[in-house]
């Protein structure tokens, strides 16, 4: 089993929609937990980092579970603009070692 | 702009040159990465320096050679590259070892797209 796994799409949403991606992580010791964006050919940003309690950031909103061992990216109100990949990111045995899952691809159409 | 500066920003080279990747950052971040990413993959990563030492290595073959100068600067040295080293090379960099969750945040150069013929 991998330890962090994405479902890679691509969601196909119109504009205006609402879009959730799931990721589950392997490793219950998990400590850190980010979404990073990835446009094609450019560098993966970082788009939140996410809290136990949960946390928004304008369109935008993640959650933890760690009971289900999984995280969420909740977007609202999907603009053309979010059409990217969304990495999910997870620490936990060495800090400075950050599991990657496959990415989940985001197309937003017209 | 991004706050971790990578040079050059493509490369093409033969299986014969040696050539140098160079990331520079000025955040104060202590530990520093190198990440390949082929296409539709996530990025793999390859080495992590922590203040100024090694401190991880995945594996990877002796072509790929890192060096840390200071606590700034990360080079990957490539020698004797095969075709199947093509890919976009990404440094980053982090606080290292955040006691806080979510302390220690990846954040990405640039990256260096790299073509071996």
């Amino acid at each position: 089993r991998k330890e962090v796994e994405q479902d890679p799409g691509p969601f196909n949403v119109p504009e205006g929609a609402t879009v959730a991606f799931n990721c589950t992580y392997s490793n219950s010791a998990s400590q850190s937990f980010f979404w990073y964006r990835q446009d094609c050919r450019k560098e993966p940003k970082l788009l939140m980092s996410v809290y136990s309690s949960g946390n928004e950031d304008g369109r935008f909103t993640a959650q933890l579970n760690r009971a289900s061992q999984y995280i969420s990216l909740l977007i609202r109100d999907s603009k053309l603009s979010d059409s990217a990949t969304y990495l999910c990111v997870v620490n936990w045995d060495n800090f400075n070692k950050f599991y990657f899952g496959s990415g989940t691809k985001l197309n937003v159409k017209p | 702009d991004t706050e971790v500066t990578q040079t050059p920003k493509h490369l093409v080279m033969g299986m014969t040159n040696k050539k140098s990747l160079k990331c520079e950052q000025h955040m104060g971040h202590r530990a520093m990465y190198w990440y390949k990413q082929k296409a539709k993959k996530p990025p793999e990563l390859m080495f992590v320096y922590s203040y100024e030492k090694l401190s991880i290595n995945e594996s990877v073959p002796s072509r790929f050679s890192p060096e840390c100068p200071n606590s700034s600067l990360l080079n990957l040295h490539l020698h004797a590259l095969q075709p199947e080293d093509s890919a976009l090379y990404l440094c980053a960099s982090s606080q290292d070892g955040g006691t806080l969750s979510g302390a220690n945040v990846l954040t990405f150069g640039a990256g260096s797209r790299l073509t071996v013929l």
